[in-house]
């Protein structure tokens, strides 16, 4: 099944513990990124991904770091979790567009509580 | 930043009515993209359209693009209660406007609450 995988689910962690959140796509695709959701917010951008060893910022990358070895994972990593980052999170892959940003297929979300 | 907004934030319709939902974008676009949420759930994809399209539909979907207003309709024809959901405008940015055509900008939503 096509899918987009985040781990974990759930995490509840305190100030200051790194903490990575997985992600992986079985789609082959080449674009992936990151969101956070808040309320009143809607969903930001923290960081995409259009290639293996490509990356940038999207509008809240602060606080976090991404990495992509290789095409089916795009890591997020808080090095130094503060509880601003209490948010759900979610990660999204798509096919490359001619132009711009394509479909986005996304992962179930992560809910991370900062205590 | 470039951001779509959506409007209204929230609608409640009774089920068989159609919903109308708008979402206005800042700066020139390639994609606009309009994606629905079931509470807290991960999103789904609804339509693409791009900036050269005008309308397209997907069964009871019709996404409307007008650019020189720099906004996008998502009409519901004939609403069920299963549509309640919350609904999301995005945009990415065409070079021409000197923002990366990589980057996507989500709006804040409009709940939608269909009553059977």
């Amino acid at each position: 099944e096509a899918q987009v995988t985040q781990n974990p689910r759930y995490l509840i962690t305190v100030t200051g513990k790194k903490l990575t959140v997985t992600c992986s796509q079985n789609m082959n695709h080449e674009y992936m990124s990151w969101y956070r959701q808040d309320p009143g917010l809607g969903l930001r951008q923290i960081y995409y991904s259009m290639n293996v060893e490509v990356t940038d910022k999207g509008d809240v990358p602060e606080g976090y770091k991404v990495s992509r070895k290789e095409k089916r994972n795009f890591p997020l990593i808080l090095e130094s979790p503060s509880p601003n980052q209490t948010s759900l999170y979610f990660c999204a892959s798509s096919l490359p567009s001619g132009s711009g940003v394509d479909t986005q297929y996304f992962g179930p979300g992560t809910r991370l509580t900062v205590l | 930043s470039q951001q779509g907004e959506e409007d209204p934030q929230a609608l409640s319709i009774q089920e068989g009515e159609n919903a109308t939902m708008n979402c206005s974008y800042k700066t020139s676009i390639n994609n606009l993209q309009w994606y629905r949420q079931n509470s807290g759930r991960g999103l789904v994809h609804l339509i693409l359209i791009r900036s050269n399209e005008r309308e397209k539909h997907s069964g009871r979907l019709r996404v409307t693009l007008d650019t020189s207003k720099k906004s996008s309709s998502l009409l519901i024809t004939a609403s069920r209660a299963a549509d309640t959901a919350s609904y999301f405008c995005a945009t990415d940015a065409s070079l021409f406007s000197g923002g990366s055509n990589y980057k996507l900008t989500f709006g804040k939503g409009t709940l939608l609450t269909v009553n059977p």
